[in-house]
């Protein structure tokens, strides 16, 4: 069965500051697919990034940046110079390629996530 | 209306109403999901709907009712409900059902049963 853990439950830091979101995941298939996403206060679960588990290529998009680690089966989630409305919680989420058509119920699964709080 | 509605956005029921949550998304999907998320724990994948046809039903207990009458709109039919099901209710589309698929969320519907 597939897991994901995010370790840190909180986090704060000071606007302007670099933050690091964990991610850690378990799957026993060889083709999967990395998730991030933020909820704002408002609800809305907001798509942030997917990764396949052929690309460990880092990737990077203004302020955020993520590090693929097979070796370590982690995904990570890097916020640069931070901002307060980057205040949100932020989820890792898993999905195996074969999850769906095997019939189980292992679909997306998502980690605990972290509620990041960034002060001005 | 652009991506994924959900209305309403608060509900508060008895455990003796009968109420629906409503989900319309405004992509061109063919798969929509519900989800739960309670206080403290991981987002729980409810019922998965591809083309209109149910294909996921994670164990949710017979009080929580699904519908789909077409691609664009899905319904979660709450009856005899428990203080434990208050939580916010997410409703998902992706354009298949497929792991690949990103899945967009709309804004959930934080229910209350009192």
């Amino acid at each position: 069965a597939q897991k994901v853990t995010q370790a840190q439950t909180e986090i704060s830091v000071v606007e302007k500051e670099d933050v690091t979101l964990d991610c850690v995941y378990e799957t026993r298939d060889t083709t999967y697919y990395l998730f991030w996403y933020k909820q704002p206060p408002s609800g809305e679960l907001v798509f942030l990034i997917r990764r396949n588990s052929f690309d460990e290529q880092n990737e990077i998009s203004g302020r955020y940046s993520w590090n693929f680690q097979k070796s370590t089966s982690s995904f990570n989630f890097t916020i640069t110079a931070s901002q307060v409305v980057d205040s949100a919680v932020y989820f890792c989420a898993l999905s195996e390629a074969y999850g769906y058509s095997g019939g189980g119920a292992d679909g997306l699964t998502f980690g605990k996530g972290t509620h990041l709080i960034i002060q001005p | 209306e652009t991506g994924v509605t959900q209305t309403p956005r608060h509900l508060v029921m008895g455990m003796t109403n009968k109420k629906s949550l409503k989900c319309e998304q405004h992509l061109g999907h063919n798969a929509m999901y519900w989800y739960k998320q309670s206080a403290k724990k991981p987002l729980e994948l409810m019922f998965v709907y591809s083309l209109e046809e149910r294909v996921e039903n994670n164990s949710v207990p017979s009080r929580f009712s699904p519908e789909c009458p077409n691609s664009s709109h899905l319904f979660l039919h709450l009856h005899t409900l428990q203080p434990e099901d208050s939580a916010l209710y997410l409703c998902a589309s992706s354009q298949v059902k497929l792991a690949t698929d990103t899945q967009y969320f709309g804004p959930g519907t934080r229910l209350t049963v009192l």
